[in-house]
């Protein structure tokens, strides 16, 4: 399968504690997307990636929160000292070269819930 | 900046009926418009997009949208409905000068088509 990849699937963690996320997107796409999506809501942007350069981040995104794309392939996205507000549905996408008119492929997802 | 509004939370339609989702936008100027299909643990698929030129687009699995930029619209169509076409749909705009790179989503609408 060569789409958009993500692990864990599902992380449950207690308050206070860190989780990291990974994303593979599709190998030939340069641009990488991380989204937030609660339930009953549309995914929420939170940052953005051109190769490894991180050029937009969301206000949603606090100081929390961080992302690398080291080598510009696979992404990680961190979350320190998490807070129960913090669970939801966390989606990685990617998109080729070119404008901002391509579509994004979205990955499954990874489902955090902190308890 | 860009926002979309999905104006009904929920469709339901009987299979073989022709159904619509609704979409309206909001931008400063020019939109790129999507619409993505999200089914249970799975991530969103992307349907179709409006780009520029003919207001009429074709996607995937027999969909296709209206561009109207006098009512701001963009609405999901299909002829005749599947009970498979039962699933969230999102449609999603950004703004083709915003010069940002963020999509923004609506809340989704869930359309359930009864055999």
């Amino acid at each position: 399968d060569t789409g958009v990849s993500q692990d864990p699937r599902h992380k449950i963690t207690k308050r206070g504690q860190n989780v990291t996320f990974r994303c593979d997107p599709i190998s030939e796409h340069n641009r990488l997307y991380w989204y937030r999506q609660t339930l009953g809501q549309g995914p929420e942007f939170l940052t953005y990636f051109q190769n490894e350069a991180q050029l937009e981040k969301s206000r949603l995104l606090s100081d929390r929160f961080s992302a690398e794309r080291p080598k510009g392939s696979f992404s990680t996205l961190e979350i320190q000292r998490t807070e129960q507000g913090d669970s939801a549905m966390y989606l990685c996408a990617s998109s080729p070269r070119g404008d901002s008119s391509y579509e994004q492929y979205f990955g499954p997802g990874t489902r955090l819930t902190v308890t | 900046a860009q926002s979309v509004a999905q104006p009904e939370d929920q469709v339901n339609v009987a299979e073989g009926n022709p159904l619509t989702v609704k979409c309206t936008y909001s931008v400063s100027g020019n939109p790129y418009l999507f619409w993505y299909v999200q089914y249970p643990n799975r991530g969103l698929q992307f349907l179709l997009k409006y780009i520029t030129g003919d207001n009429l687009v074709k996607g995937s699995y027999g969909f296709e949208a209206e561009f109207n930029k006098s009512q701001t619209s963009f609405h999901l169509k299909k002829p005749s409905a599947l009970v498979s076409d039962s699933a969230l749909y999102f449609c999603a705009v950004r703004d083709m000068w915003g010069g940002n790179n963020d999509m923004r989503f609506g809340a989704g609408t869930r359309l359930t088509v009864k055999p």
